[in-house]
């Protein structure tokens, strides 16, 4: 079964620090990954999706990374705002018959400061 | 400009009373998931249609079930909803699979259900 876990859980910056966040997935048999960001009581939006044949996406001051064969993923946030507070979730995507499936992770909740 | 629409935003129902949640698209993407998001937890996938076959997830409990009547539409319904029900339903669409594969799943805004 897969399991994806974000680390830290909780991140608190001061504004124009560089970030990194982390995901990590147990199973390396996946198709893509997806970065979303959430705001308090809303739904998801999505920041980057990464095909597995790919290394990274790039928009705007957000990077992601992704190295299947070890499980991992990161998204590097370039001179965060207090705009970026929200919590980031990751996903792993895997084909099914019928769409694609999502296993998330928990997030990572980050406020930044100003 | 909404692309998938959630109904109500908030739902308040009483233990036992059935609720029906409601989600519509705009995107015409083949594929509508319905995910539950309880406090401070992930996202889970409760099911999902690709066209009109419906794909339910193996730990989703009976008391959940969606119809969708065209490709615009698709409701969860809750039959007979537990203090445990209580969450945020998202749904979200894609293409589904082929070159829609590659493109992201878009989420709506939720409908956050309590339960008195």
């Amino acid at each position: 079964k897969q399991e994806v876990t974000q680390i830290p859980a909780a991140l608190s910056v001061p504004e124009g620090e560089n970030l990194v966040l982390n995901c990590s997935f147990t199973d390396s048999a996946i198709y893509n990954l997806q970065w979303f960001r959430q705001d308090p009581g809303k739904g998801l939006t999505s920041l980057l999706l990464i095909q597995s044949s790919q290394r990274e996406q790039t928009s705007g001051r957000l990077n992601a990374s992704l190295d299947k064969s070890s499980g991992r993923s990161t998204l590097y946030i370039a001179a965060s705002q207090p705009g970026d507070s929200a919590t980031y979730l990751c996903a792993v995507i895997i084909l099914t018959g019928g769409g694609n499936k999502l296993t998330f992770g928990t997030g990572t909740q980050l406020k930044v400061e100003l | 400009d909404a692309m998938v629409i959630q109904n109500p935003r908030y739902q308040v129902t009483q233990f036992g009373k059935p609720v029906t949640l409601s989600c519509s698209q705009t995107l015409n993407h083949n594929v509508m998931y319905w995910y539950q998001q309880k406090s401070s937890q992930a996202p889970k996938l409760l099911f999902h249609y690709y066209d009109k076959d419906f794909n339910n997830e193996a730990d989703t409990p009976d008391n959940f079930q969606s119809r969708r009547p065209n490709t615009s539409f698709c409701f969860l319904d809750i039959r007979s909803p537990g203090l445990g029900d209580a969450a945020m339903y998202l749904c979200a669409t894609s293409r589904g699979t082929g070159t829609g594969s590659n493109q992201p799943q878009h989420f709506g805004d939720g409908t956050r259900l309590s339960i008195l």
